[in-house]
């Protein structure tokens, strides 16, 4: 059975610092990891991606990718008080195949 | 471009009533998707149409029917809902190239 493990928080982070998000998945077939924003009363934006073992880096934001593990992470460093949303992990095997959520992690930056 | 639209924004309907969710996509993307998303859950998959075929069916209760009359149109007809069935209802859309899902603004249903 697919699962998608998240803290659900809230993780309350002052501004300015290193906020840490992580997730494990249970299926080892999963082949693509996303991180998705969402914001109250919004749908989920797309933040950042990978596929790969490792770490991907997009402005604030890396990704980190541990197979072996099972573990997938996400790092924003100087956190605004507009990171505060709900930060949904999602994995999928790949293709056209849909995508399977946690149940998503409460951010709260502190001005 | 990864945008993808949703109407109507909004929908509040009967327990007898038949409606039509529609979402469009003009980027040539190759997959599409319905999402269902209750209050403070994650969304959870519906259906997945991929090359405009239905490949994946989760087990959704009949009184939804999807459809893709084409490459970048995709409804959800809605008929005989349940008060349970008020959600926010989400689309997507995958690239041909990469995996990645982008989200349209989804349809906001509320059953009464």
């Amino acid at each position: 059975q697919k699962e998608v493990e998240q803290n659900s928080g809230p993780l309350s982070v002052p501004e300015g610092a290193i906020a840490s998000l992580n997730c494990t998945y249970s299926d080892r077939g999963s082949q693509s990891f996303f991180w998705y924003r969402q914001y109250s009363g919004k749908s989920p934006e797309l933040i950042m991606f990978i596929y790969s073992n490792g770490d991907k880096e997009d402005g604030r934001f890396t990704a980190q990718l541990n197979k072996a593990s099972q573990y997938v992470s996400l790092l924003i460093r100087d956190s605004q008080p507009s990171d505060s949303a709900t930060y949904l992990c999602a994995v999928n095997k790949g293709g056209a195949d849909g995508l399977t959520f946690g149940k998503g992690t409460h951010l709260i930056i502190q001005p | 471009d990864t945008e993808v639209t949703q109407t109507p924004k909004h929908l509040v309907m009967g327990m007898t009533n038949k409606k039509s969710l529609k979402c469009e996509q003009h980027m040539g993307h190759r997959a599409m998707y319905w999402y269902k998303q209750k209050a403070k859950k994650p969304p959870e998959l519906m259906f997945v149409y991929s090359y405009e075929k239905l490949s994946i069916n989760e087990s959704v209760p009949s009184r939804f029917s999807p459809e893709c009359p084409n490459s970048s149109l995709l409804n959800l007809h809605l008929h005989a809902l349940q008060p349970e069935d008020s959600a926010l209802y989400l689309c997507a859309s995958t690239r041909t190239s990469g995996n990645e899902q982008f989200f349209g603004p989804g349809t906001r249903l509320t059953v009464l």
